[in-house]
């Protein structure tokens, strides 16, 4: 199946750092999500991305859906320890039926 | 009050058996699906009901069957288990047909 390529596939950052990641896609997305998923839980819902070009905050978190609507960004700012954990993107891809995909992950882990 | 949630949350279980995983959700969503997480973490879409009708069945095995007795429940059942089936299986709703997930904690089988 269909899958977004999603960088760096792993960060190890020092606490109070800012961290960007993110996913591209060669087929046009209507929305983007992002996700965080902490070990032993199920992925939690971080940003969610309706609009070519909006940017979204979420306290240190923002995300951006990108022009071309392929394509979508993630920055933390100021990592703390607790940020550690896996961060998905996922797209809804128009081109199946709308079916969410979802990226491979980046796994961030934070030195304090 | 859990949103998402499923059980068991661990499965241990013998090649060849048959073994069923719960679902329940209690947000008033018309949308479920059922995803597999791998051993990389990667996240594949199994299912997906919509007010118990199935909308989503992706290349699955026969040998899995969804079931939805109503559209807060979805139930997966699993024969002839496989060592490859071994794996993460989370249980998510929605509010539609697509977009945002909300994911249950997961239930993790291994098959021996």
């Amino acid at each position: 199946g269909q899958q977004l390529n999603q960088s760096p596939q792993s960060m190890f950052i020092q606490e109070g750092e800012d961290v960007s990641m993110n996913c591209t896609s060669s087929s046009i997305f209507n929305t983007w999500l992002w996700y965080k998923q902490d070990p032993g839980e199920g992925p939690v819902l971080l940003i969610a991305l309706y609009k070519a070009g909006e940017l979204t905050s979420n306290g240190r978190l923002t995300a951006q859906f990108g022009i071309t609507r392929k394509d979508s960004f993630l920055n933390i700012s100021a990592s703390i320890p607790s940020d550690v954990g896996i961060y998905f993107c996922a797209g809804e891809d128009m081109e199946y039926g709308n079916k969410l995909v979802f990226g491979a992950g980046t796994i961030l882990r934070v030195k304090s | 009050d859990t949103a998402v949630s499923q059980t068991p949350k661990y499965l241990v279980t013998q090649m060849g058996n048959d073994k069923s995983i719960k679902c329940e959700q209690n947000l008033g969503h018309d949308t479920m699906y059922w995803y597999k997480q791998d051993s990389k973490k990667f996240l594949k879409i199994m299912f997906s009901y919509n007010n118990k009708e199935l909308i989503i069945n992706e290349t699955v095995p026969n040998r899995f069957s969804p079931k939805s007795p109503d559209k807060a429940h979805l139930n997966l059942h699993i024969n002839s288990l496989e060592l490859g089936d071994s794996a993460v299986y989370f249980c998510a709703s929605s509010p539609r047909v697509t977009g945002e997930l909300f994911f249950g904690e997961g239930s993790r089988l291994t098959v021996l």
